[in-house]
């Protein structure tokens, strides 16, 4: 149980252009859903907290109108990577609280982003 | 001084051996504490997780929480090739969903 999915894996985009990222909960209901990005060696940095319905939680230093986020059903997240630049190549990961659990968050396998 | 600090490594040991990982962490109020395992080019798996104080054992996994020194601990006995990964610890405050992570630690098991 508790299963994160991501689409795609892997993208390449040419810079100027938008990207959007899903993230799934496919056996379980999350109210809650976060989205990481990760520089190679380095942790996962925070970027935006979604609760299903509601506004996305931005942390301080991430741009809302770059990274835009949509949890529209409680088992869907979807962050677009607007106007993408080489910059923005990352390790996006997504994870999820399960509704019925505690603290607990499971991650998904991630998406490699690279802007050409 | 970041909220959660984790020596990055990495560490090599031989086959069989024990692994032993840990974090320090400046704010009190952490309550839950998780460690999770990367695999390279994966997203991280939960291995264990422990509320408050206290020791927990999962096959040959053991987590410590020693909230009184700010100190948690991940150990790995009978180390196998395929536990080669980076360890992540984690952790978050009690009605706070942030969860607040280690630097990671690259860990290498040699057959």
């Amino acid at each position: 149980g508790a299963v994160v999915s991501q689409h795609p894996s892997r993208v390449i985009c040419k810079s100027g252009t938008s990207v959007k990222i899903e993230c799934r909960s496919l056996d379980f209901q999350a109210t809650t859903m976060f989205w990481y990005r990760q520089f190679p060696k380095q942790s996962l940095m925070l970027m935006a907290t979604s609760n299903e319905g509601s506004k996305a939680t931005y942390e301080q230093g991430v741009e809302k109108d770059k990274f835009l986020i949509n949890h529209a059903s409680l088992t869907l997240s979807t962050l677009t990577v607007t106007s993408a630049h080489p910059e923005d190549s990352s390790f996006y990961i997504c994870s999820a609280r399960d509704r019925d659990s505690s603290y607990e968050q499971y991650f998904g396998p991630g998406t490699r982003l690279t802007v050409t | 001084q970041k909220e959660v600090e984790q020596d990055p490594g990495p560490l090599s040991v031989p086959e069989g051996a024990i692994v032993s990982l840990n974090c320090t962490y400046s704010n009190s109020a952490f309550q839950y504490f998780m460690w999770y395992r990367q695999y390279s080019r994966k997203g991280p798996e939960l291995l264990m997780y422990t509320y408050s104080s206290g020791n927990k054992e999962d096959g040959r996994f053991t987590a410590q929480v020693d909230k009184s020194s700010k100190y948690i601990s991940l150990f790995i006995r009978d180390s196998q090739p395929s536990d080669s990964a980076t360890y992540l610890c984690a952790m978050s405050h009690y009605g706070n969903n942030r969860l607040a992570f280690g630097k990671g630690n690259q860990v290498v098991v040699i057959p």
